[in-house]
């Protein structure tokens, strides 16, 4: 079976930009949450939708958006970039909101 | 809320020895707890958890962990290491709500260097 898919893998951009980052959840599986991790720290978690609404938001502006779509995929928007949003942002899911988390294996964004 | 902290950044070891990377959490709640593994350049993958029952988890590749709720730990083992475990390891604490796992929080990691 197919695990958690990402992409991009990789990803450059210049601060200002915008990017969308998505994902593709384990079959069957109907909630994603996206964490940010940054080089040299844990993942730290920024959103969890399940059944295509939210169920969680981490410590994060309102420049990061995420929505979730009927195929239970999910995109992650991050606006107007900074540098500081350069990490390996990470995908997972989860049968539902409350079940085991299997992750995928990250989109790495760079921000010039 | 919770936080964890990984009391080692990094572990080496030596291949065939044993290893213990050390975690202990903070928490106002019940917990469960989870260790997961990040080889360089991926994602992480789930070695194991512990939402009720033994406090003695056993996982994949060989490690095992044991909760000690009065110490607040969640200590990971290995009775012996290969050159394929280096990696980063991460503890992680979720709530327990309602029976149902709330969002991870993670340490900082642990890099584990096994040398031949």
């Amino acid at each position: 079976d197919a695990g958690v898919t990402q992409s991009p893998t990789h990803l450059i951009k210049t601060r200002g930009q915008h990017v969308t980052l998505r994902c593709s959840p384990i079959s069957g599986h109907k909630s994603v949450s996206w964490y940010q991790q940054v080089l040299g720290q844990g993942p730290q978690f920024i959103f969890q939708y399940y059944e295509k609404e939210e169920r969680g938001r981490g410590n994060f502006p309102d420049r990061f958006s995420a929505r979730q779509f009927p195929n239970y995929s999910s995109e992650l928007n991050v606006n107007a970039l900074l540098l500081g949003d350069s990490a390996l942002y990470l995908c997972a899911s989860s049968l539902a909101a409350g079940d085991t988390q299997y992750f995928g294996p990250g989109t790495r964004l760079t921000v010039l | 809320a919770q936080s964890v902290t990984q009391l080692d950044s990094q572990v080496p070891v030596f291949e065939e020895a044993p290893v213990e990377l050390r975690c202990n959490y903070s928490s106002s709640v019940s917990v469960y707890l989870f260790w997961y593994v990040q080889y360089p350049n991926q994602g992480l993958q789930l070695l194991l958890k512990y939402l009720s029952g033994s406090t003695l988890v056993k996982g994949i590749n060989g490690f095992e962990a044991e909760f000690n709720k009065s110490q607040t730990s969640f200590h990971l083992r290995k009775p012996s290491v290969h050159i394929s475990d280096t990696a980063e390891y991460f503890c992680a604490v979720s709530d327990r709500l309602g029976g149902s796992q709330g969002n991870l929080i993670f340490g900082k990691g642990t890099k584990l260097s096994v040398k031949p």
